[in-house]
C-alpha cells in the first residue's frame, strides 16, 4: 500500500509558466514533508520542504503548498526554466524522531523551450 | 570530496560473486542511509545506521549485509544475488537533530546481476 502517491508520472510545461507538481498522502502520521529532484544519473537533491504546522513554504522560485484535511501537497515553480527538466519526488516523514523517509514514484518534469 | 559519494557508479556481476558497494559522506552527519531504485517504483529503504548503530531492517534480504565502520563511511556487501536485485542504490546521510529531515544522496551504484 503506497502511502504516499504522485498519480502523474509526467508533466510537460512551456518554458516561464507554472509547473504545479501534486502529491497526495495516507499516513496521519506524516507531519514533515519534502521534495527532491533528480536529474539522470545523479542521486535525489533536497529541494524545499514543509512542516505541518505551516501551510506554505517559499523558496526563490519553489513554493510548497500543504493542505493537511485533504492529505495533499503541492510544489510550484514559477517561472519555469529548461534546466528545471527531471524527475520530482514526494517525500514525507512521521517526525517526532522519526527520520525514515517515504517516497512517491516521482513526476517527470519536462519544461519545453 | 565534498557531498555524499559512491564507488563505483555501475556494477556488473553474476550471480555468485561477492561485491561491495561504498559510500562516504563528508557533511559531518551521524546518520546514514541505503536505499534501493528499481523501475517505476518508489524509492525503497534498506537500511539505516545511527551514530554507526543498524535502527531499522526493512525485511531485507540477507544477501545484503550492511556494514557501518564509523559515522562518514557505509558499505553494502553483496553476495549470491539475483537477477531481480538488479537497480540504482542509493546512499544518503542526515544529520540527526531536531526537526531535520533532510536526506543528503550520493549519485548511486547502478547494479546488474547476470
Amino acid at each position: 500500500d503506497q502511502q504516499v502517491k504522485q498519480n502523474s508520472p509526467s508533466l510537460s510545461v512551456q518554458e516561464g509558466r507554472i509547473s504545479i507538481l501534486n502529491c497526495d498522502y495516507t499516513n496521519s502520521m506524516f507531519d514533515y514533508f519534502l521534495w527532491y529532484k533528480k536529474y539522470p544519473a545523479e542521486g535525489p537533491t533536497f529541494l524545499i520542504s514543509i512542516s505541518s504546522i505551516k501551510d506554505k513554504n517559499e523558496d526563490g522560485r519553489f513554493t510548497v503548498f500543504l493542505n493537511k484535511s485533504a492529505k495533499h501537497l503541492s510544489l510550484h515553480i514559477v517561472p519555469s526554466q529548461p534546466g528545471d527538466s527531471a524527475v520530482y519526488f514526494c517525500a514525507a516523514s512521521e517526525g517526532a524522531g522519526s527520520y525514515q523517509l517515504t517516497f512517491g514514484k516521482g513526476t517527470k518534469l519536462s519544461v519545453i523551450p | 570530496e565534498t557531498g555524499v559519494t559512491q564507488t563505483p557508479r555501475h556494477l556488473v556481476m553474476g550471480m555468485t560473486n561477492k561485491k561491495s558497494l561504498k559510500c562516504e559522506q563528508h557533511l559531518g552527519h551521524n546518520a546514514m542511509y541505503w536505499y534501493k531504485q528499481s523501475a517505476k517504483k518508489p524509492l525503497e529503504l534498506m537500511f539505516v545506521y545511527n551514530f554507526k548503530e543498524q535502527t531499522e531492517n526493512n525485511s531485507v534480504p540477507s544477501r545484503f549485509s550492511p556494514e557501518c565502520p564509523n559515522s562518514s563511511h557505509l558499505f553494502l556487501h553483496l553476495h549470491t544475488l539475483q537477477p531481480e536485485d538488479s537497480a540504482l542504490y542509493l546512499c544518503a546521510s542526515s544529520l540527526i537533530s531536531g526537526d531535520s529531515y533532510e536526506q543528503y544522496f550520493g549519485p548511486g551504484t547502478r547494479l546488474t546481476v547476470t
